[in-house]
């Protein structure tokens, strides 16, 4: 089975800074990485879909990058609106297991 | 545009079996891709439980040991979860997920119910 881990846990940024997620995969994924926004009490969101595509109505400040294990998903220009957790995931591989997540929150 | 609805009883008792349905709308199962539940216990992350393709080909998670089990009702275009032998740690707020085919880049899921709370509890 595919591991994820996802680094840092959580970060703390001030509006307009730059953040940068990491995520690893145990094993090559090529470029089948997604990445989703979740914030409490919402149902989770997709972000980004084959490493670097974003989904439809995200905004163009969030960017992703990586192919085989590392991944990369970068927040430029950060907004209040931000402040949630981020997940990784694998998309053509089974079980899909999520990275552990990484907390946003604004300073 | 698909809309997913997550049902079920939000209070399961140990070693009961936890059964949910998601209703899809917009969308018509039989037109294909994966079906899928991920799951958030209280203070935790995401958890991929399984998914479902529309022919029913299923795939678990291993780390449920063998206690899941997923189908589909094509007709009344729902899907389901059961999940035997429940204890407290399978508490948790319960998504149903369409898992739908992006070329060249696999089955991310693009649309989510807007979960469902199930608490394990005598």
């Amino acid at each position: 089975d595919i591991q994820m881990t996802q680094s840092p846990s959580s970060v703390s940024a001030s509006v307009g800074d730059r953040v940068t997620i990491t995520c690893r995969a145990s094993q090559g994924i090529n470029s089948w990485l997604v990445w989703y926004q979740h914030k409490p009490g919402k149902a989770p969101k997709l972000l980004i879909y084959g490493a670097s595509k974003l989904q439809t109505g995200v905004p163009s400040r969030f960017t992703g990058s990586g192919f085989g294990r590392d991944f990369t998903l970068t927040i430029n220009s950060l907004q209040p609106e931000d402040s949630a957790t981020y997940y990784c995931q694998p998309a053509n591989t089974f079980p899909r297991t999520l990275g552990q997540g990484t907390k946003v929150d604004i300073k | 545009q698909v809309q997913l609805q997550e049902s079920g009883p939000g209070l399961v008792k140990p070693s009961e079996t936890l059964s949910l349905t998601c209703t899809v709308s917009g969308f018509s199962i039989s037109s294909g891709y994966y079906w899928g539940w991920v799951r958030q216990p209280p203070g935790m992350g995401l958890e991929f439980i399984g998914s479902i393709y529309h022919l029913g080909n299923t795939y678990y998670s291993p780390s449920l040991g063998g206690r899941v089990t997923m189908s589909v009702d094509k007709s009344k275009n729902q899907f389901f979860l059961n999940l035997t032998s429940v204890t407290a740690a399978d508490t948790a707020v319960y998504y149903c997920v369409r898992e739908y085919y992006y070329a060249d880049s696999g089955y991310p899921s693009d649309s989510w119910g807007q979960g469902t709370r199930v608490t394990v509890s005598s």
